[in-house]
């Protein structure tokens, strides 16, 4: 079965410095995609990133990025120029395709607290 | 704004009763998925439906039941309730196909007293 790993239950930054959070997931597949959601404490989810497995290239978005290791199975996120607003529950989703249905996994987070 | 709209987003009810969560998926959205998040834990799959059709069950209790309506909107419906049942219970649609990624309501939050 399919497990992501989400290693650091707490992780804290100063504001303007960067910060790289860990997730390492298990799979058997080759084709699937990855995401970091970003749980403030308002409570919604909102998608910060995603990478397709087949892609080579590491995604971006403005001061996130991923650092997407295929054969080591991991997908960290590395959050540039910290800003307070950044402070969140991260989580690092899996999503395999199985027959049309997508099954989505998600890892048990990590608080990110950033220091002003 | 997700697009998915879910209601009520509180309430507060007793232990023993039932009551229904609703969602209303994005527009032309098939796929809706059920998630628990109780206090500072993660997400847990309860139940996934396409079309109308159950497609994925996860951790769900046998109290609990879903469906998905020719509309699409979904119900979650949760009965003989306990304490531990208090929790935030996200709804979430996705396209069919390529692009991914869950668009996730703003979640009812549940308190069994």
């Amino acid at each position: 079965a399919q497990t992501v790993t989400q290693s650091q239950p707490e992780m804290s930054v100063q504001e303007a410095e960067t910060v790289t959070l860990s997730c390492t997931y298990d799979t058997s597949e080759s084709d699937y995609y990855l995401f970091w959601y970003k749980q403030p404490p308002s409570r919604q989810m909102i998608l910060v990133i995603r990478q397709e497995a087949y892609k080579q290239q590491n995604a971006t978005e403005n001061r996130f990025s991923v650092n997407f290791q295929k054969a080591a199975k991991s997908f960290s996120l590395k959050i540039s120029d910290s800003q307070l607003g950044d402070a969140a529950m991260y989580f690092c989703a899996y999503r395999q395709p199985t027959s049309g249905t997508y099954k989505y996994i998600f890892g048990t987070g990590t608080r990110l607290k950033v220091l002003a | 704004d997700s697009g998915v709209t879910q209601t009520p987003k509180h309430l507060i009810t007793a232990t023993g009763q039932r009551v229904t969560l609703r969602c209303s998926p994005r527009s032309g959205d098939l796929s809706v998925y059920w998630y628990q998040q109780s206090l500072d834990q993660g997400l847990q799959f309860l139940i996934q439906y396409y079309n109308g059709e159950e497609r994925a069950k996860g951790n769900i209790l046998e109290r609990f039941s879903a469906q998905q309506f020719p509309d699409l909107h979904s119900e979650l419906n949760l009965s003989s309730l306990e304490l531990g049942d208090s929790a935030l219970y996200f709804c979430a649609s996705s396209v069919t196909g390529y692009t991914g990624e869950l668009f996730f309501g703003e979640g009812s939050r549940l308190t069994v007293l």
